[in-house]
């Protein structure tokens, strides 16, 4: 079982709705939850960034986090084009080494 | 734009040579973290740096070493590349204090290529 788990997609949207993207960690203990955004040929853009159970929500953007679930995810309301990106997800696990441990990324396609 | 700078911003190598990458992290950040991120893959963390010591490593061989200066630049040194060192290494830079010491801001990477 991997660490962190995304589904690769593509995820194909029209322009305006609502895109989903889902991820599952291991590591119970785990307690920093983050998402970046990544260009095609460019390094990963941070998001945002989530800590309790519950909604966190920044502009387009809200983070959703159940820890007794072990579930992360992404919401983006009124995607644009300019949303079409790989997104990462990735957990700061409590396993004594001070750093973050990243799924696959799921492609996101926003269609105009 | 983070803050965070990486030289080179690509390299060609042949495989057995040796190679250094180098980061600067974003100003008021002490800790410097590197990952090396494979073709349609997550990056994969090598190892961090605060206050010029290790702070953790990844499953690495020791042919990928680093140092990190006082002013909280870093290096990544790899010897003896292997055809699938191939990938784009990216650095990040933290604070290592209060609620927001886990959050990392990437450098724009440098890409490699093995041949």
């Amino acid at each position: 079982q991997k660490e962190v788990e995304q589904n690769s997609g593509p995820l194909s949207v029209p322009e305006g709705a609502i895109a989903s993207l889902n991820c599952t960690y291991s590591d119970r203990g785990s307690q920093s939850f983050f998402w970046y955004r990544q260009y095609s040929g460019k390094s990963p853009e941070l998001i945002m960034f989530i800590y309790s159970n519950g909604d966190k929500e920044d502009g387009r953007f809200t983070a959703q986090l159940n820890k007794a679930s072990q579930y992360v995810s992404l919401l983006i309301r009124d995607s644009q084009p300019s949303d079409s990106a790989t997104y990462l997800c990735a957990v700061f696990m409590d396993t004594g080494r001070r750093a973050l441990t990243f799924g696959s990324g799921t492609r996101l396609q926003v269609q105009p | 734009e983070t803050g965070v700078t990486q030289s080179p911003t690509h390299l060609i190598k042949t495989r057995g040579q040796q190679v250094t990458l180098r980061c600067s992290s974003q100003s008021g950040h002490n800790t410097v973290s590197w990952y090396q991120q494979a073709l349609g893959q997550g990056p994969q963390f090598i190892f961090q740096y605060y206050r010029e010591e290790e702070n953790g490593r990844g499953n690495f061989p020791p042919r990928f070493s680093g140092l990190q200066f006082p002013n909280y630049s870093s290096e990544l040194n790899v010897n003896a590349l292997e055809l699938d060192d191939s990938a784009l290494y990216l650095c990040a830079s933290s604070l290592v204090a209060g609620i927001d010491q886990e959050t990392q801001y990437f450098g724009p990477g440098t890409r490699l290529l093995v041949l």
